[in-house]
């Protein structure tokens, strides 16, 4: 079983949507949680980063982070095709000599049809 | 802004043979990262370079071997080439003076092992 489960999706919502976009893992001792946007042959684009559980807001995005029951969530609001990308939860356990290595998840692919 | 800068882009050698692929950070970032993705795979944590060292490792096979030089650029060798090694390699640095979870990605050397 991998560190990190993220349903590769694709997800298909219409132009103005709510999406939820969901990873889980299983390594208590993750202490980051992160949210990358990858679109097609580009490397993957920082959106969201967090370090404790609750909510984190940023524009249209929200970061949500349950650390007891070992979830993490993206919300996307207005979702725009422009938003049609891969999304990559990420997440670390710290920091060692003050460099950070995170594990992804696999990553959804969303599509916001007009 | 200036980005991440990786090459060559694409990349097609044949099983047994050797690789170079470089990476150009963004000016005064002194922290590089290498990933590897394969198809439909999450971006796999290869190694790391601080100020010319090596400061983390991940799941980078004996065969690739990296360095980071004076000018902080970094050139991952890869010999004796397999096929399971045709992925997408992403470069990313970040400055140690940032948030740690700042690291910008390049857009990726596609390597092709025929």
């Amino acid at each position: 079983q991998k560190e990190v489960e993220q349903d590769p999706g694709p997800l298909s919502v219409p132009e103005g949507a709510i999406v939820s976009l969901n990873c889980t893992y299983s390594n208590s001792a993750f202490q980051y949680f992160m949210w990358y946007r990858q679109y097609s042959r580009k490397g993957p684009e920082l959106l969201m980063y967090t370090y404790s559980s609750g909510n984190k807001e940023d524009g249209r995005f929200t970061a949500q982070v349950d650390k007891s029951s070992k979830y993490i969530s993206l919300f996307i609001r207005d979702s725009q095709p422009s938003d049609s990308a891969t999304y990559l939860c990420a997440m670390g356990v710290g920091v060692s000599g003050g460099s950070y290595i995170p594990t992804f998840g696999r990553g959804t692919s969303l599509i916001v049809h007009p | 802004a200036a980005g991440v800068i990786q090459s060559p882009r694409h990349l097609i050698k044949e099983k047994r043979e050797t690789a170079t692929l470089k990476c150009y950070p963004i000016p005064r970032h002194d922290t590089v990262y290498w990933y590897q993705q394969g198809p439909g795979q999450d971006p796999q944590f290869l190694i790391s370079f601080y100020e010319k060292m090596q400061s983390d490792k991940g799941s980078i096979p004996d065969r690739f071997s990296a360095q980071q030089f004076s000018d902080y650029h970094s050139e991952l060798n890869m010999s004796s080439l397999e096929l399971g090694d045709s992925a997408l390699y992403f470069c990313a640095s970040k400055t140690q003076g940032a948030s740690y979870n700042e690291q910008f990605f390049g857009p990726g050397t596609r390597l092709t092992v025929l």
